[in-house]
């Protein structure tokens, strides 16, 4: 398995602010992944985090929005930028190991007021 | 692209039942499938994961079926405890591409009555 910290594990941000929240991972991996979880909702692939050049966004994620940072294997950073109270959700970060198998870290918990 | 439908989206069960979630995937090239176990203010934990050249894999009270053919997989979880009550999740990925990308079922809620 893998343990993934992130920080901040919660926060209250104010709307038009950025936030930008931390992935560590004990140990390098190969490939490394934002989610978006909304209330009550299921888990949405943000984007990609690749080591040493630009995110690989999904449809419906803009770099301007949410930028990624990756500069090695074992840490990525995602930043939600000008927040709204509609970028209230649950961010996880998520990791692979072996060939497939995905982990989750326990996620970060913004609520936009 | 993959489409993962998950049925029933709530399940009440008494304490020592059988529970059955399932899910339909429609991408035929689909080629792994894990369940997750979300817990009220966690993250989603891996609980078993079945690969397309296996049709059933089994771990202590918790058993994963897959049908290729009519492309569905489904857990089950036996002799149910009130610490099984969470939201589970499944997911299939489908091979090529430079990611391993996910796609999640809508979850299901999971409440064990003791």
């Amino acid at each position: 398995s893998a343990v993934i910290s992130q920080k901040p594990s919660r926060d209250i941000c104010q709307r038009g602010t950025s936030l930008t929240i931390q992935c560590q991972v004990d140990s390098q991996v190969t490939m490394m992944f934002w989610y978006r979880q909304q209330p009550g909702q299921s888990l949405t692939l943000i984007a990609t985090a690749n080591q040493g050049s630009e995110a690989t966004y999904e449809s419906g994620f803009v770099i301007d929005k949410f930028p990624i940072s990756r500069p090695n294997l074992t840490f990525s950073t995602l930043t939600v930028s000008n927040m709204s109270p509609e970028d209230s959700s649950i961010y996880l970060c998520s990791v692979t190991k072996g060939a497939d198998t995905i982990y989750f870290g326990e996620g970060s918990w913004l609520t936009v007021v | 692209g993959e489409n993962v439908e998950q049925h029933p989206s709530t399940l009440s069960v008494q304490e020592g039942d059988s529970a059955v979630i399932k899910c339909t995937y429609s991408d035929s090239a689909s080629n792994y499938f894990p369940w997750y176990k979300q817990e009220l203010g966690k993250g989603p934990q891996l609980i078993i994961d079945i690969r397309s050249n296996v049709g059933e894999k089994k771990d202590q009270r918790i058993a994963v079926t897959l049908n290729k053919t009519a492309k569905h997989f489904s857990l089950h979880i036996t002799e149910t405890q009130p610490e099984d009550s969470a939201v589970y999740f499944c997911a299939a990925r489908a091979p090529g591409g430079a990611t391993n990308k996910l796609i999640f079922g809508t979850g299901t809620l999971l409440a064990v009555q003791p």
